[in-house]
């Protein structure tokens, strides 16, 4: 039974490039998460999705981020331009209606 | 936010039991109390979650208070591959977490 799967779980890129992060939800599930991990602010919701629609992008930090879930087996998160300070671990998670969220092993991101 | 409130770090021998607690004086009638754990370099995982009465599973048990201000999560007998950050999280409508600063459980061998 496949977990959430995202990828790359690395990726070091430069200040001002376009970085995108993908995430491949638990099969049947229709919610879809994104959080955000330092160490400064601990895991933060960005946005998440339910039947693939955005339903709360609150904590999206500014217009650089993005995040599109074109069908149910796939979602991104975009960042564009990249900063050093959005180096972070993102994590996604999927769950079905009201159950309990299960999170992938999380892309560990470093803008330099 | 829905706000929780957890020590920053516990300690507990391994083998013996650990009580980890949480308050949470804000919460709602309809807020689910969720437990989920972090190992190092890796995602959080599902512990447990309850809403009025006291669950158990094959992981944890989770003792809530009459009036749902507090909870505790046990772990019956503490392992070294218990040693994680432990969060407890209300679940609000929508299915949103508000993940705290956790506590972070060291077992003693």
């Amino acid at each position: 039974d496949a977990g959430v799967i995202q990828s790359p779980r690395h990726e070091v890129t430069e200040m001002g490039q376009e970085v995108t992060l993908r995430c491949k939800p638990i099969s049947g599930h229709d919610y879809l998460f994104w959080y955000r991990q330092t160490m400064m602010r601990g895991l933060e919701l960005l946005i998440y999705f339910n039947n693939n629609v955005p339903i709360d992008d609150s904590g999206m930090p500014e217009d650089r981020f993005s995040a599109k879930m074109p069908n149910a087996s796939f979602s991104t998160l975009k960042i564009q331009p990249s900063e050093p300070r959005d180096s972070a671990v993102y994590f996604c998670a999927s769950s079905l209606s009201n159950q309990p969220q299960h999170f992938g092993d999380g892309t560990r991101l470093s803008i330099l | 936010d829905a706000k929780t409130t957890q020590p920053n770090s516990m300690e507990s021998n391994e083998e013996e039991p650990v009580h980890l607690p949480c308050n949470h004086s804000t919460i709602s009638g309809t807020d689910y109390i969720h437990w989920y754990r972090q190992l190092p370099s890796q995602g959080p995982e599902y512990v447990i979650h309850g809403l009025t009465s006291n669950v158990n599973n094959r992981m944890a048990s989770l003792a809530i208070a009459e009036d749902r201000k507090s909870s505790t999560l046990i772990l019956h007998r503490a392992t070294l591959r218990d040693a994680a950050v432990y969060y407890c999280i209300l679940r609000k409508t929508g299915n949103q977490f508000y993940f705290g600063t956790g506590t972070s459980l060291t077992v003693i061998p």
